[in-house]
Order: structure tokens, then C-alpha cells, then sequence
């Protein structure tokens, strides 16, 4: 099984501010990575899929990188709608696992 | 409007079944993979299974292997997820997510969630 491991587990982050999220593979996932945002009482939402393409209607401050095992999720400049918990997900091979998520909070 | 609705969540005790459904509108159903993943309270995400369109194959996370079956009814627009010897760490929100119309297993639309509650 691939562990997907995220860092920081909170960033706090002030408004119009960037913010960088990292995801770390275990093994080589080459560009099979997928990026969600999820906010309370809500169900994930896709943002990013293929490490780098951003899903329909997602704005263009969100950006994703990295292939192999070291991928980034940047948020260019923070809305207040960007406060939310982000979670990556592989889908190289069985089991698809998510990381742990990171909570980008108000600072 | 891709739509997802999911039901049939509730309290249950350990060792017991239960059987979420997810009714789907808005997009061919027939056409796409689908998936269940969970949330524990507070925690994060787990993929549970997937079913491909003619049911013809189906994955499982190993943690639920021989306890849950995934299903589908395509004339009905439905997917469903039959949970037998439920336990204490089955507990959580459970999605139901639309696979992408691509090659790749990534999640483009999801239901808003079943709360399952495992506990005596």
C-alpha cells in the first residue's frame, strides 16, 4: 500500500497571502495524483487531477506540481473561501489512498 | 447538475448490516465506474470500493474484504454498498462518488454523505 503523507498538518495563513501544501508518496505514483478541498459539514471537491490539471470551474490560483513521489498544491493568493482542509489521493495502483490533509486556517 | 444522493445510513450495532443506496441523476450512470469512500469523524479519507459499469469488476480496501459488496442497478440509477459484521471502526460519513470519465480512478463529483454509527 502507498502512504501518502501531507505536510503541514495546519497552515495558517493570512488572507491574500500564498500558501504551499505538500504531499509526499511513499513510492512513485509518477503523476497520479489528485487534489481535494474539503470544508465542514461538506463533501470534497475536486481541484486538481494528473498532479497539474485543474478540474473544471476551479480558479487559477490553485496550482499543482511534482511527479514521482514530491508533489505541491499552491493557492496563489488566499480567499476567504480558500479556508478548508486539502487532501491528496493516488490512483497508481490498489489500494487508492488519501493523505492525512492539511487545514489552511486564518492567521 | 450531476446530483448524488446517498441514503440509508443510521445507528447500528456491532456485528450488525446495513445498506447504503445512492441515487444518482444528471450524467449517464451507466457510463461511469463508481465508488464508495468514508470518513471517520473528524478524520480523514478512505476509499472503500469501486464498481465498474457492468458490475463486471469491483475493488475493496482490504479492511472491508469478505464484509461489504458493493452493487449497482444501472436501470435504476443506483449504487449501493451492503455492510454485514459491522464494527466500531466502520463508523463515519460514507460517500458516494462518481469515478472521472477518463482511464484514471480520481473522483469528480461526490454525494453530500451517509452518517453510519456503529456502537452498542
Amino acid at each position: 500500500e502507498i502512504v501518502m503523507t501531507q505536510s503541514p498538518a495546519t497552515l495558517s495563513v493570512s488572507p491574500g497571502e500564498r500558501a504551499t501544501l505538500s504531499c509526499r508518496a511513499s513510492q512513485s505514483v509518477s503523476s497520479n495524483l489528485a487534489w481535494y478541498q474539503q470544508k465542514p459539514g461538506q463533501p470534497p471537491r475536486l481541484l486538481i487531477y494528473r498532479a497539474s490539471t485543474r478540474a473544471t470551474g476551479i480558479p487559477a490560483r490553485f496550482s499543482g506540481s511534482g511527479s514521482g513521489t514530491e508533489f505541491t498544491l499552491t493557492i496563489s493568493s488566499l480567499q476567504s473561501e480558500d479556508f478548508a482542509i486539502y487532501f491528496c489521493q493516488h490512483y497508481n495502483n490498489w489500494p487508492l489512498t488519501f493523505g492525512g490533509g492539511t487545514k489552511v486556517d486564518i492567521k | 447538475e450531476v446530483q448524488l444522493v446517498e441514503s440509508g445510513g443510521g445507528l447500528v450495532q456491532p456485528g450488525g448490516t446495513l445498506r447504503l443506496s445512492c441515487a444518482a441523476s444528471g450524467f449517464t450512470f451507466s457510463n461511469y465506474w463508481m465508488t464508495w469512500v468514508r470518513q471517520p469523524p473528524g478524520k480523514g479519507l478512505e476509499w472503500v470500493a469501486n464498481i465498474k459499469q457492468d458490475e463486471s469488476e469491483k475493488f475493496y480496501v482490504d479492511a472491508v474484504k469478505g464484509r461489504f459488496t458493493i452493487s449497482r442497478d444501472n436501470a435504476k440509477n443506483s449504487l449501493y454498498l451492503q455492510m454485514n459484521s459491522l464494527r466500531a471502526e466502520d463508523t463515519g460519513v460514507y460517500y458516494c462518488a462518481r469515478k472521472s470519465s477518463d482511464s484514471y480512478f480520481y473522483f469528480d463529483f461526490w454525494g453530500q454523505g451517509a452518517l453510519v454509527t456503529v456502537s452498542s
